[in-house]
């Protein structure tokens, strides 16, 4: 998986607290996309962004999840007030177009809500 | 939601011997690609697909995209052992507008495990 760079790999917060996970893609990569995934589950879509804009947002929690990919910087999967059923791994996928470009994945961030 | 069905849900073979897989979906989709998850780690592309009926080889791996368009099967010869982990079909359903977007959907998986 390397070119997609996602930190941190595991992150611990206790219920309430605000999660911040981040999505470096490859070089040359201008899509980006978040997925989750549940133990023994395939992943499930949640947002696909381009620089400084959301394309689809279909697949996330309208409260307190967010997703932003700034014109400079990495982008950034937020989590506000998680709660235990939060805890999944977070995958983000990168591609240079849209429409047929391959997703090549990072390595994912383990979140973990005790 | 458009959803994919993959099959079987595990596999237990021996090295050396053949897989095959595959996943279906009652709806078309635009593109199939064929991910391999080890533990601790996120899918890594094996093959991608783009027209109906294509076939397509990676090494000891084969794909193909159903003239359909509602289903896919991933062959692995002569297994071995660093063959064993989770292959995840994932396909580009049509937009609204008849293209494809970014949003893939994936199947459940096939654990795949090899004894030497």
């Amino acid at each position: 998986n390397a070119g997609v760079m996602q930190n941190p790999r595991h992150l611990v917060r206790r219920r309430g607290q605000e999660a911040r996970l981040r999505c470096s893609p490859m070089k040359g990569h201008s899509h980006v996309y978040w997925y989750r995934q549940l133990p023994e589950e395939g992943l499930k879509f949640m947002v696909y962004l381009q620089k400084e804009n959301i394309i689809d947002e279909s697949g996330m929690p309208k409260e307190r999840f967010s997703a932003e990919f700034p014109k400079e910087g990495p982008s950034i999967l937020r989590i506000q007030q998680v709660v235990r059923g939060d805890s999944a791994a977070y995958f983000c996928a990168s591609s240079p177009s849209g429409i047929k470009g391959p997703q090549h994945f990072g390595d994912g961030t383990r979140l973990s809500i005790l | 939601g458009q959803q994919l069905n993959q099959s079987p849900q595990s596999m237990f073979i021996q090295e050396g011997e053949d897989v095959s897989m595959n996943c279906t979906s009652s709806s078309i989709f635009n593109t199939w690609l064929w991910y391999k998850q080890e533990p601790g780690e996120g899918p890594v592309l094996l093959i991608a697909l783009y027209k109906a009926g294509e076939l397509t080889s990676n090494g000891r791996l084969t794909a193909q995209f159903g003239i359909t368009r509602k289903d896919s099967f991933l062959n692995i010869s002569a297994s071995i052992p660093s063959d064993v982990g989770i292959y995840f079909c994932a396909g580009h359903p049509p937009s609204a507008g008849g293209t494809s977007y970014g949003k893939l959907t994936f199947g459940q998986g096939t654990i795949l495990t090899v004894h030497p």
